[in-house]
């Protein structure tokens, strides 16, 4: 069974358009993250939520926008996309909040033409 | 500000030799530290956690250190197999409180047969 699981795996989109990312985790976890991975491998934190609660909002644009119906789920909702969105998005979850270990989903590449 | 540091340079080595890579930070004690692997195209996966007051940590043919003086960890892999090969990434959480997880660009490691 997949404990972190993304989809789309692939997403390609023109600029301007809205587009969603899901994520869900079986592991029971209470904490979920959203990544992004860029072209030169940097894994920077986007979103971490607790429960359902937003804790960490790295300075990401208003554009995206986290939601979390329940804690096995964060969702990621992308708006007015732009060429300098496409990178691969990656969920995560851990046990501990903020802190353990972490599991990764496999990714979803994103490209903006 | 806080930086975490890996060898961007590709590590190639023959098979059955010993790979060490090398996690350096600054301007930051971190609580501890993680490594994980990731393959290409796969989310990272997480192998171990290290923290201020351990020196070492093993898990199989995996041996990580940590040197607070030196602001350093070491990644070890003995016995080094062609399976081992992918770049392997450096976290810490983030000072202040936050514990905000920090990543390394990773350093890739090649394995020949």
């Amino acid at each position: 069974d997949t404990a972190v699981s993304q989809t789309p795996k692939y997403l390609v989109t023109q600029m301007g358009n809205d587009k969603s990312i899901k994520c869900e985790q079986n592991l029971g976890h209470d904490t979920m993250y959203w990544y992004k991975q860029d072209s030169k491998k940097f894994l920077k934190i986007m979103f971490s939520y607790n429960n359902k609660e937003l804790i960490i909002n790295e300075t990401v644009p208003n554009r995206f926008s986290p939601k979390s119906p329940d804690k096995a789920h964060l969702n990621l909702h992308i708006n007015s996309l732009e060429l300098g969105d496409s990178a691969v998005y990656f969920c995560a979850s851990s046990q501990e909040h903020l802190g353990g270990e972490q599991y990764f989903g496999p990714g979803t590449r994103l490209t903006v033409t | 500000s806080q930086k975490i540091e890996q060898n961007s340079e590709a590590l190639n080595i023959q098979e059955g030799k010993t790979a060490t890579l090398t996690c350096n930070y600054t301007n930051y004690s971190p609580a501890y530290l993680q490594w994980y692997r990731q393959d290409p195209g796969r989310g990272p996966v997480f192998l171990l956690l290290i923290r201020e007051n351990e020196k070492e940590k093993r898990k199989e043919r995996l041996k990580v250190t940590f040197d607070t003086t030196l602001k350093q960890s070491l990644f070890h892999i003995t016995a080094s197999q062609p399976a081992d090969s992918a770049t392997y990434l450096c976290a810490h959480p983030a000072s202040g409180g936050s514990y905000i997880p920090t990543f390394g660009r990773g350093t890739s490691l090649i394995v020949h047969p």
